[in-house]
């Protein structure tokens, strides 16, 4: 079964200091990986976006990276700030389908 | 462009009753999908529409569930009748393609419903 696994469920650190999430999935052949921020009481956002080609993607502070032999991907947060608060979720689209499969997010709080 | 918007925002019933969450995709998207998000389960795919017309429903949890598509700016989805365990945040997003990079879902704020 594609399955998508996030680690840590939940991570809090202090503001201006770096982070990274890790995504491990199953999911084979994909199309793209995403990573989605959700703020509390909002709809998911989407930060990056890769292929299955591609390694890394950048998005201000947010760095995603992606290596295909491991099926890993990682999003790295630098010099965080009190709204990078929120939840980060990786989104995999398996190839030739419409669906996506969610990963169940981390949790992350960036306390001053 | 207002984005995706979604009524209710919340929304709180008694079990039984029938409760309909109602959609407007970002004009000139053609794909409309309806979400349910919960602590446990994270999001789920319910059912998706391409250029009205309902493509997959494999996702809805039974037939107390029903959603349609009238128009291409405008989608319901409702539940008849309600259970507790149906409390969630249902999420409607729309895109303009599914394939490539370009298939990105824009997401709308959500209706949390609480079924007493």
């Amino acid at each position: 079964k594609n399955q998508v696994e996030q680690s840590p469920q939940s991570l809090i650190i202090l503001e201006g200091k770096n982070c990274t999430l890790q995504c491990n999935y199953t999911v084979s052949p994909f199309s793209n990986l995403r990573w989605y921020k959700q703020d509390t009481g909002r709809g998911p956002v989407s930060l990056t976006i890769m292929t299955f080609s591609e390694n890394t993607k950048s998005n201000g502070r947010y760095t995603a990276t992606l290596d295909a032999d491991t099926k890993q991907s990682s999003l790295h947060i630098t010099a965080s700030q009190l709204s990078d608060s929120a939840s980060y979720i990786c989104v995999v689209r398996p190839l030739n389908t419409d669906k996506l499969i969610f990963g169940t997010g981390t949790r992350l709080q960036v306390f001053p | 462009d207002a984005g995706v918007i979604q009524s209710p925002r919340h929304e709180v019933t008694e079990m039984g009753q029938e409760v309909t969450l109602r959609c407007k995709p970002i004009s000139g998207h053609d794909y409309l999908f309806w979400y349910r998000q919960t602590m446990m389960r994270g999001l789920e795919l319910l059912i998706y529409f391409n250029n009205n017309v309902p493509i997959d429903d494999s996702g809805m949890p039974e037939d107390r569930f029903s959603a349609k598509m009238p128009n291409a700016s405008f989608s319901t989805l409702k539940i008849q009748p309600s259970e507790p365990r149906d409390s969630a945040v249902y999420f409607c997003a729309s895109s303009y393609r599914t394939s490539g990079v370009g298939d990105t879902q824009y997401f709308g704020p959500g209706t949390r419903l609480t079924v007493l």
